[in-house]
């Protein structure tokens, strides 16, 4: 595997479900990212893990819940979540936590809350 | 407040022609970075270049151009002769100072026919 990898790909889930979103990056990076991309509204940062510390949580609902055991891992556990939470949620690393670092992104899961 | 506009919500052009993606910007900071980035249909956003606000130097990668200008707060994405495989949404995003959070533009879909 290369890259930023998300499993899965395709998540549908009912409001009282509990599930994960896991991410995996094999670039040696020190940085994590959980964003949120809905229809017709601009990416929007969720969470920012620098050497597997939570540094940034953007007023983000309790029912999502991120998870950092090292620096090539990370997870967003999702609970009791609701029909407007439905998005595609794509994870991305980076070299070091910061302004001037590139980041990679992962392929996204495809999330349906029904 | 920092702001990244995208003006051109979707462009439609046919195989072979040259065009050009517009980014405006707008920050107080002197400092500050500048990025492109590509989301084909398959979901994964592919960073396609950095530039600080430091380097005004116009870039080129093939058949992909970039256009910084500080004066206009502008930094334009040219695609030359461009292919059908170029389709896609294009973002251009801006980071300033110390923060984690890069400021997206809306995006702009860009379909090429043949």
């Amino acid at each position: 595997e290369t890259g930023v990898t998300q499993t899965p790909r395709h998540l549908v889930m009912g409001m009282t479900n509990k599930k994960s979103l896991k991410c995996e990056q094999h670039l040696g990076h020190n940085a994590m990212y959980w964003y949120k991309q809905s229809a017709k509204k601009p990416l929007e940062l969720m969470f920012v893990y620098s050497l597997e510390e939570r540094v940034e949580n953007n007023s983000v609902p309790s029912r999502f819940s991120p998870e950092c055991p090292n620096s090539s891992h990370l997870f967003l556990h999702l609970h009791t979540l609701q029909p407007e939470d439905s998005a595609l949620y794509l994870c991305a690393s980076s070299q070091g936590a910061g302004p001037s670092y590139e980041q990679y992104f992962g392929p996204g899961t495809r999330l349906t809350v029904t | 407040a920092q702001k990244v506009t995208q003006a051109q919500t979707e462009i439609s052009v046919v195989e072979k022609e040259d065009v050009t993606l517009d980014c405006v910007y707008e920050t107080r900071d002197t400092t500050y970075y500048l990025f492109w980035y590509k989301q084909p249909p398959s979901g994964e956003l592919v960073f396609l270049i950095r530039r600080n606000s430091f380097d005004e130097q116009n870039e080129i990668s093939g058949r992909y151009s970039w256009n910084f200008q500080k004066s206009t707060s502008s930094f334009n994405f040219t695609i030359t002769a461009s292919q059908v495989v170029d389709s896609a949404v294009y973002f251009c995003a801006l980071s300033v100072g110390s923060n984690y959070q890069l400021i997206w533009g809306a995006g702009t879909k860009l379909i090429i026919k043949p």
